[in-house]
């Protein structure tokens, strides 16, 4: 089975600053790494995903994550943060079914003016 | 395209009382999954349907059940509700559940008193 560890419960930022959310996940197989960002009273939206090839990969809102399968992470990352940015994020896994992910408890990304 | 439907948005329930929640699925995708979000324990996946099929399923008793439908939407039923069962509801959608992300909806606040 696998598991999901997000390190960091609260991250406060301030604006403009650079961010780094971080995720640990642990399986015996190869797996299907996503982050979601969720606002209050809403789902869960799609924010990259990283399935195979570059290990670097860019998604939507200026956000990156980097796989590294040595040190099984997948750390979220932004070079500068809005307001806007604040919400939580999730880190999810799945092997073959993206349809049953394994989700981390969440990160509460707090950005102040 | 229209997002992931849920509904109701809200409900209150009594213990001992049963609920249905409904969902329906982006157009052309074919996985719906549910999953339970309280504060406590995260995100926690309930089960997931394919082609009117469960294909997976999470550990929560059989008082949790869903069915799908061959248009694809699907509904999640909870028999005899205890207080433990409040929770906010997702179900999302994705065109296979093979490495496709999941596409939420905005969930069912389901409140038990």
């Amino acid at each position: 089975a696998q598991s999901v560890t997000q390190l960091d419960s609260q991250v406060p930022v301030f604006e403009e600053a650079p961010v780094e959310l971080r995720c640990n996940y642990s399986s015996s197989v190869s797996v299907y790494l996503f982050w979601y960002v969720q606002y209050p009273n809403q789902g869960l939206q799609l924010l990259l995903k990283y399935l195979s090839g570059s290990t670097l990969v860019k998604g939507i809102n200026g956000f990156e994550a980097e796989f590294n399968k040595s040190q099984t992470s997948f750390h979220l990352r932004k070079p500068s943060v809005h307001i806007s940015d604040t919400a939580e994020y999730f880190c999810a896994v799945s092997k073959s079914n993206a349809g049953k992910s394994t989700f981390g408890d969440g990160t509460t990304l707090t950005v102040k003016p | 395209k229209a997002g992931v439907t849920q509904t109701p948005r809200y409900l209150i329930k009594t213990r001992g009382q049963q609920v249905t929640l409904s969902c329906s699925p982006i157009s052309g995708h074919r996985s719906v999954s549910w999953y339970q979000q309280t504060p406590g324990q995260g995100l926690q996946f309930l089960f997931e349907y394919f082609s009117e099929t469960q294909r997976n399923k999470g550990n929560f008793p059989g008082r949790f059940s869903g069915r799908q439908f061959s248009n694809s939407r699907s509904e999640m039923n909870v028999s005899t509700l205890e207080l433990g069962d409040s929770a906010l509801y997702l179900c999302a959608s994705s065109l296979d559940g093979s490495n496709s992300p999941l596409h939420f909806g905005n969930g069912t606040r389901l409140t038990v008193t």
